[in-house]
């Protein structure tokens, strides 16, 4: 069975860091792209970045480049994203995902984790 | 960016049939590929693939959910609706990045 169980979120201050975890299990992990989604309180889904599955490309959202960095680690299967800098309007549930890829590249997030909190507060 | 909007709210009877639709700024299709899909989320819940690619129905997802449209225009069905399905449904595109969600609609009953 697919897995994706996020760790590490919690209350930070303005301008501090934090980072999450994604631990990942019931598949080969270092053969999937995976990504991290967040969703503000009452808000929508917002997709914050995405990491190839050996890592060597990363993307980003506009607001989080520069700030966020999202890296993975295959033997231990267990993707990151490292948030420095953070902002009151990062304050969202982190949630880790699994895209389903196509040969030609277009994809959809097949498999969800139960997310994360974070609160970026004084 | 891709905008996607959806209505906020729909309000539908037990048994009947809920519409929810969603509307793309731009073309989200290429080819015969509608790079539209769809997701499920109840309160205190990660959301759920129901629909990719605008009508194929996702693993283990009831026949009572269908997906249908293309280009801008994007509709996703369920019929009956049942009490577990009140949730919010989001839309999402993956034509271009960023990828995009809707602002998602919340499927009341009546």
């Amino acid at each position: 069975e697919v897995q994706l169980v996020e760790s590490g979120g919690g209350l930070v201050q303005p301008g501090r860091s934090m980072k999450l975890s994604c631990a990942a299990s019931g598949f080969t992990f270092s053969n999937y792209g995976m990504a991290w989604v967040r969703q503000a309180p009452t808000k929508g889904l917002e997709w914050v970045a995405t990491i190839s599955y050996d890592g060597s490309s990363t993307y980003y959202r506009d607001s989080v480049k520069g700030r966020f960095t999202i890296s993975r680690d295959n033997a231990k299967s267990t993707l990151y994203l490292q948030m420095n800098s953070l902002r009151s309007e990062d304050t969202a549930t982190y949630y880790c995902t699994r895209p389903f890829y196509y040969y030609d590249g277009t994809y959809y997030y097949e498999r969800w984790g139960q997310g994360v909190m974070v609160t970026v507060s004084s | 960016d891709i905008v996607l909007t959806q209505s906020p709210a729909l309000a539908v009877s037990l048994g009947q049939r809920a519409t929810i639709s969603c509307r793309a700024s731009q073309s989200v299709s290429i080819s015969r590929y509608n790079l539209m899909h769809w997701y499920q989320q109840k309160p205190g819940q990660q959301p759920k693939l129901l629909i990719y690619r605008a009508s194929n129905l996702a693993s283990g997802i009831p026949a009572r959910f269908s997906g249908s449209g293309s280009g801008t225009d994007f509709t996703l069905t369920i019929n009956p609706v049942q009490a577990d399905d009140i949730a919010t449904y989001y839309c999402q595109q993956s034509r271009e990045s960023p990828p995009t969600f809707g602002g998602g609609t919340k499927l009341e009953l009546k």
